[in-house]
């Protein structure tokens, strides 16, 4: 079972470029969503998806970009990255029911200059 | 919004000594609850979840938690510490819709041979 996947598992980003981070899940999963790992603030919601073309904010969605053309895939879009946004990127996917856990990819690893 | 306070960003345990993981919420409603582990340089993995029904709930790998609600805790056990459980542990909480989960800012486990 593939799981969650995410690509790519690392990437360094000049200040001002712009890059997607993809997110794949094969379980069906009608819940998708995406975080930020930095130390000591543990995981932080980025945005998050109910099903197919319905996204929503968390926490902290500011200078990110999401959309859900299909039920399989959730990118995320730096459109001008900061340093600030140098972060490790977590996807995760669950089943809609508010009870389920989510699944969790292995990670991107990102760096800005 | 939901917080989650995780006591004790490190926690050093000697092999074969119980591990202690404490987690406080605060919800006025019943969360859902969760304890993930993180090993390094991958995502999250799911050790156990209470969403209704038995207070303690038994994990993966000898994990246990107990939920108590007029304490608003949910802190992790296991009776005897091996070396392969050093890692990361975040405990998690969502509610309602269980749109947005919250994720303490993790405790990181050493286990002393």
């Amino acid at each position: 079972n593939a799981g969650v996947t995410q690509t790519p598992k690392f990437q360094v980003l000049k200040t001002g470029q712009s890059m997607t981070l993809q997110c794949a899940q094969d379980m069906n999963h009608e819940y998708m969503s995406w975080y930020r790992q930095d130390p000591g603030m543990g995981l932080r919601l980025i945005h998050y998806s109910v099903g197919a073309g319905i996204t929503d904010q968390g926490e902290v969605p500011n200078g990110y970009n999401v959309s859900r053309s299909t039920t399989e895939d959730f990118p995320l879009r730096l459109l001008s990255a900061a340093p600030s946004q140098t972060s490790v990127y977590f996807c995760a996917s669950k089943k809609g029911q508010s009870y389920q856990p989510q699944h969790f990819g292995d990670g991107t690893r990102l760096s800005i200059l | 919004a939901q917080s989650v306070t995780q006591l004790g960003s490190h926690v050093s345990v000697s092999e074969g000594a119980l591990v202690l993981l404490r987690c406080n919420y605060s919800s006025s409603v019943p969360p859902y609850l969760f304890w993930y582990v993180q090993y390094p340089n991958q995502g999250l993995q799911l050790l156990l979840k209470y969403t209704t029904g038995a207070t303690l709930v038994k994990g993966i790998n000898g994990f246990e938690a107990e939920f108590k609600k007029s304490e608003t805790s949910f802190h992790l056990t296991k009776p005897s510490a091996h070396m392969s459980d050093a890692a990361e542990y975040f405990c998690a909480v969502s509610e309602g819709t269980g749109n947005q989960f919250y994720f303490g800012t993790g405790t990181s486990l050493t286990v002393i041979p």
